[in-house]
């Protein structure tokens, strides 16, 4: 069982490029989430997902766009990257909406943009 | 803002030794979790509390939940180093909506 997995773990941009760090989860949860954790900052949440064709913001959606077109996979796209999106990025996934049950977390995306 | 803020920021303690951290939030929760997360790794549940509990315990940990004040607490008790990692409380409002806020965590270190 892979549980939550990230791709990719490193990645360097540079200011204005896109990209898409893609996230999944192969335990059929129907819950998914996007947060990014800066030092002292703890998680913030960013995009969730309660099912699949089904997303809302977080805290801190701006520049960040989310798509759930299955149950598996919820990959988050930054459509114009900034210095201020470098960031470790965590992908979360639970059985039920919202935190009634644990979150399983993949191992992060560290991204630096230059 | 964050829902949750843990206190203190950093703490570091003898091996054998118990570890208290608090978590204080703002507004009515269903839940609230504690997660472990060690250095450049993703976060690991310990253990989720409902907020019609007061206390639990799994193993060497034990968390509480105060309501009134708005406030939990994670005791590791006998401490290992192994236990070195950062701790975070997380909170799931009960007014709707989906979202698991997360604080700041506690960096823990445990000195062989």
């Amino acid at each position: 069982n892979a549980g939550v997995t990230q791709t990719p773990k490193f990645q360097v941009l540079k200011t204005g490029q896109s990209m898409t760090l893609q996230c999944a989860q192969d335990m059929n949860h129907e819950y998914m989430s996007w947060y990014r954790q800066d030092p002292g900052m703890g998680l913030r949440l960013i995009h969730y997902s309660v099912g699949a064709g089904i997303t809302d913001q977080g805290e801190v959606p701006n520049g960040y766009n989310v798509s759930r077109s299955t149950t598996e996979d919820f990959p988050l796209r930054l459509l114009s990257a900034a210095p201020s999106q470098t960031s470790v990025y965590f992908c979360a996934s639970s059985y039920s909406r919202g935190g009634e049950t644990e979150a399983f977390f993949g191992q992060g995306t560290r991204l630096t943009v230059v | 803002s964050q829902q949750g803020e843990e206190d203190p920021q950093a703490l570091s303690i003898q091996e054998g030794e118990n570890a208290t951290m608090n978590c204080s939030y703002k507004t009515s929760i269903n839940n609230l979790q504690w997660y472990r997360q060690n250095s450049g790794r993703g976060l690991v549940h310990l253990i989720l509390i409902r907020s019609n509990e007061r206390e639990k315990h799994s193993g060497r940990l034990r968390v509480t939940l105060d309501t009134s004040k708005k406030s939990s607490s994670l005791l590791i008790t006998a401490s290992r180093a192994a236990d070195t990692a950062s701790y975070f409380c997380a909170t799931k409002g009960n007014t709707g909506g989906f979202k698991t806020i997360f604080g700041a965590g506690t960096r823990l270190f445990v000195k062989a």
